[in-house]
Formats: C-alpha cells, structure tokens, sequence
C-alpha cells in the first residue's frame, strides 16, 4: 500500500510556543489531506480536510487560527499548533488520499505525539 | 462521534473465541473501512468495503456491511492474544473521513 509519513514522531514544548508537524504522501499524489487528533482511551476525531491548493475545511469546534493547516503540494501538508498549551497535548494523525473523491483507499501516517509543559 | 458509533465500547474474551464488533454510522457512505490500533501507536488498516458489497473476508476477519441499516460487523475468527487492541471502523462519505468510537478488544490467553 501507499506510504504515509510524518515528522516529528513526537515533540515536546513549552506552553506558547508553536509547534510545526509535516505530512508527506511518499509514493503517490495526495489530492486530499486529513489531519486528526486523539486523546487518550478515545477515538480519532477529524479536525479538518484540506484539497491541494485551498483552504482546509474545519470541524465544528476546530479553531483555524490555532490549528494552521497548509497543503502546499500534492506529497506535503503540515499542522501547526499556534500558541500550544497543554490541553493541546494529544496525538496528531494524518491522512492522505489520492483523489477529491470517497471511492479513493485511506492511507495514515504513524502518528506524532505532541507534549505541552 | 462524528459520523458513527461502535458497540461493544470493550470486549473482553478467552484465546480462540470469535469477536464480533458492531459499527453504526449516519450518512450514505462510498466505503466503509476497520483498523486495528495497538496502545499507543499508529493505525492498521484491516479492510475496506464498498457501498455496493454485503461482505468480504480476509483470513479470520470477515466483515459485513448493511446499507439499509447503516451498519457494519467486524468478526474476528480464533482470536489470539496479539489480537488485542482497538478496533475502529472508518466512513468515507464522499470528502470527508470519520472514525467510530472504537472498540477495546482484549484476548485473555
């Protein structure tokens, strides 16, 4: 199947400090991006979906000024947490597919874990 | 959760049981898709089924996917110790990809 990286795998900061994390579609062409947050014990939530070249869409409740995404290029999206604090501590998921549409598979990057002191 | 519920929350069972897992979701899907999650780590993607397919099988897990009910089961057959984890079904519904609520499988050996 297709590979899905990410970096870092984990990162710890300070509160207030912004905290940058890339996506990288490694063999093929990520026309969608999807970046998802779980915490503990719970499930993945979505926090929002970008297209190459737009604007993410947001989730309910997801502050776009706090969760900067950009999806620059067709292999590259990145997450930054502006401003972090330690409720933002959480593993941060991203996902790739290869067209706009749902008949296109799911592929996930392992994960980074994010730590706020 | 956003698009779906899973059922049981946790399940607990001896080495060489079935497990049956239900997933519920409330919008028209394209696919419907299980992962397997270990504490702590990333996610592995077990199966994916189509919108037009009633079941399909892989090794010991069989899944089945009920349109009209918007629901799916996730069976695992002869389950092992190295089964236990968190099971998630996943809903592409066209742009966007929800999870379920998951879940906690633990095969007691």
């Amino acid at each position: 199947g297709a590979v899905v990286s990410q970096h870092p795998s984990w990162v710890i900061c300070k509160s207030g400090t912004s905290v940058k994390i890339e996506c990288r579609s490694l063999d093929f062409q990520a026309t969608t991006m999807f970046w998802y947050r779980q915490f503990p014990k719970q499930s993945l939530m979505l926090m929002a979906t970008s297209n190459e070249g737009s604007k993410a869409t947001y989730e309910q409740g997801v502050e776009k000024d706090k969760f900067l995404i950009n999806h620059a290029s067709l292999t590259l999206s990145t997450l930054t947490v502006t401003s972090a604090h330690p409720e933002d501590s959480s593993f941060y998921i991203c996902s790739a597919r290869g067209g706009t549409s749902g008949l296109y598979e799911q592929y996930f990057g392992p994960g980074t874990r994010l730590t706020v002191t | 959760s956003q698009q779906g519920e899973e059922d049981p929350q946790a399940l607990s069972i001896q080495e060489g049981e079935n497990a049956t897992m239900n997933c519920s979701y409330k919008t028209s899907i394209n696919n419907l898709q299980w992962y397997r999650q270990n504490s702590g780590r990333g996610l592995v993607h077990l199966i994916l089924i189509r919108s037009n397919e009633r079941e399909k099988h892989s090794g010991r897990l069989r899944v089945t996917l009920d349109t009209s009910k918007k629901s799916s089961s996730l069976l695992i057959t002869a389950s092992r110790a190295a089964d236990t984890a968190s099971y998630f079904c996943g809903t592409n519904t066209g742009n966007q990809f929800y999870f379920g609520t998951g879940t906690s499988l633990t095969v007691i050996p």
